[in-house]
């Protein structure tokens, strides 16, 4: 059974340029929630994608923005990337509200120099 | 900002000890979850308790949960090795998103 797949792994990127994450979920979730978590810090929340539309987002400037597709799978864009945009990106995916718990991919590791 | 708050911030046990770890949160919650993330790589979900629930056991761990105290534990019974990881609580409030603390590094020392 195929958990929540990330990709790419690791990226090094140039500070101004752009960056796009993937992510495929759970099979059986339809929703999928993007997750920032910089260096010794808990995950913070960057918005939830249902049924193609972002349902909720957290405290993230326009920089930072998203996609689903019909097959539950999301991409998560960073625009003119910051130094301080270096952090893991993590993937979670649930069923409709997650009111029974969320499925995490191993992450992202993006380093911007 | 982090809705919760998680302590101890470390945590150094032998094996076949019991660790213990709490969390604090500030509004009402659906439910709490605790995570655990292993160097630095994804969170692997260990248990979910509801906000109508006060305790819930899962193999080696117990969870409380005291919603007037807007608390939680996590007991970890009879620790190995393979439990040094960090431990992350997450509250699910009703607007569907998970607020994480900053997590209790757990070393389980052999």
């Amino acid at each position: 059974d195929a958990g929540v797949t990330q990709s790419p792994t690791h990226l090094i990127k140039t500070r101004g340029q752009q960056v796009t994450l993937r992510c495929s979920p759970k099979s059986g979730h339809d929703t999928v929630s993007w997750y920032q978590q910089a260096l010794g810090q808990g995950p913070q929340f960057i918005f939830q994608y249902y049924e193609e539309e972002e349902r909720q987002r957290g405290n993230f400037p326009d920089r930072f923005s998203g996609h689903q597709f019909p097959n539950y799978s999301s991409e998560l864009n960073v625009n003119a990337l910051l130094l301080g945009d270096s952090a893991l990106y993590l993937c979670a995916s649930s069923f409709q509200t997650g009111i029974s718990g969320y499925t995490f991919g191993s992450g992202t590791r993006l380093t911007v120099v | 900002s982090q809705q919760g708050e998680e302590d101890p911030q470390a945590l150094s046990i032998q094996e076949g000890e019991n660790a213990t770890m709490n969390c604090s949160y500030k509004t009402s919650i659906n439910n709490l979850q605790w995570y655990r993330q292993n160097s630095g790589r994804g969170l692997v979900h260990l248990i979910l308790i509801r906000s109508n629930e006060r305790e819930k056991h899962s193999g080696r761990l117990r969870v409380t949960l005291d919603t007037s105290k807007k608390s939680s534990s996590l007991l970890i019974t009879a620790s190995r090795a393979a439990d040094t990881a960090s431990y992350f609580c997450a509250s699910d409030m009703v607007d569907y998103k998970l607020s994480f603390g900053a997590g209790t590094t757990v070393t389980v020392r052999a």
